[in-house]
């Protein structure tokens, strides 16, 4: 059993839709992360929640302590937000990451 | 200012032989994090140096695994007797702390054992 789980596992968008990636965890956390890669390879942070809701431009992380579980969303997406989103969640005592194993994004013009 | 560097940025190696990867963290960045991702794979977590001590090294994928930092700047990942199964980018990235909002990711090296 995977201790993170994403979905969905691919996802077509026209430009301009509203895009939800969920993700759920089944360990004890300090923090879930939101990381994105580019089809070159190159990993940004996103965001890093312990809690409640966040805002970067279009991007909004939710998470739901209680029900483990985290979304992320992109209004009026655009080509450029094609990548693979990744959720990651470090363990509660900071010592280790688990990571879903990516959402593959394709936002058509 | 720079961002988190690795080196070498592609490694070619036959198999049984030993390697070393560098990370050079941004500078001031006191946390350091080692990933792993294979071809076509999620990312895995390997180790994570506070400073120069790594609390946990269980995440290492085999004894043939070691990593060490010094004066809490740049680290090595060390690979011996190098497995096919070791194919992978390696990832490095840093943090101010480990509680700070934002990891910066390296641009991987990418290791290769023929």
């Amino acid at each position: 059993k995977n201790e993170v789980e994403q979905s969905p596992q691919n996802l077509t968008a026209q430009e301009g839709e509203f895009i939800t990636i969920n993700c759920s965890y089944s360990v004890g956390i300090s923090a879930l992360h939101w990381l994105q890669q580019h089809p070159g390879g190159g990993i940004v942070s996103l965001f890093m929640l312990s809690s409640g809701k966040k805002k970067h431009g279009r991007l909004i992380a939710t998470i739901n302590i209680q029900e483990k579980h985290s979304s992320l969303h992109i209004t009026a997406s655009h080509p450029r937000d094609s990548a693979v989103y990744i959720c990651a969640v470090r363990s509660g005592n900071f010592n280790k990451f688990y990571f879903g194993s990516g959402t593959k994004l394709n936002v058509k013009p | 200012g720079a961002g988190v560097s690795q080196s070498p940025s592609n490694k070619v190696t036959e198999k049984g032989k030993d390697v070393e990867l560098r990370c050079d963290p941004i500078s001031g960045h006191t946390a350091l994090y080692w990933y792993r991702q294979s071809l076509g794979q999620g990312l895995e977590f390997l180790i994570y140096f506070q400073g120069n001590s790594a609390p946990d090294k269980s995440g290492l994928p085999s004894d043939r695994f070691s990593a060490e930092r010094t004066g809490g700047s740049v680290s090595t990942l060390t690979i011996q007797r190098t497995q096919q199964e070791d194919s992978a980018v390696y990832l490095c990235a840093s943090s101010f702390s480990p509680g700070s909002n934002e990891q910066y990711f390296g641009p991987g090296t990418r290791l290769t054992v023929t």
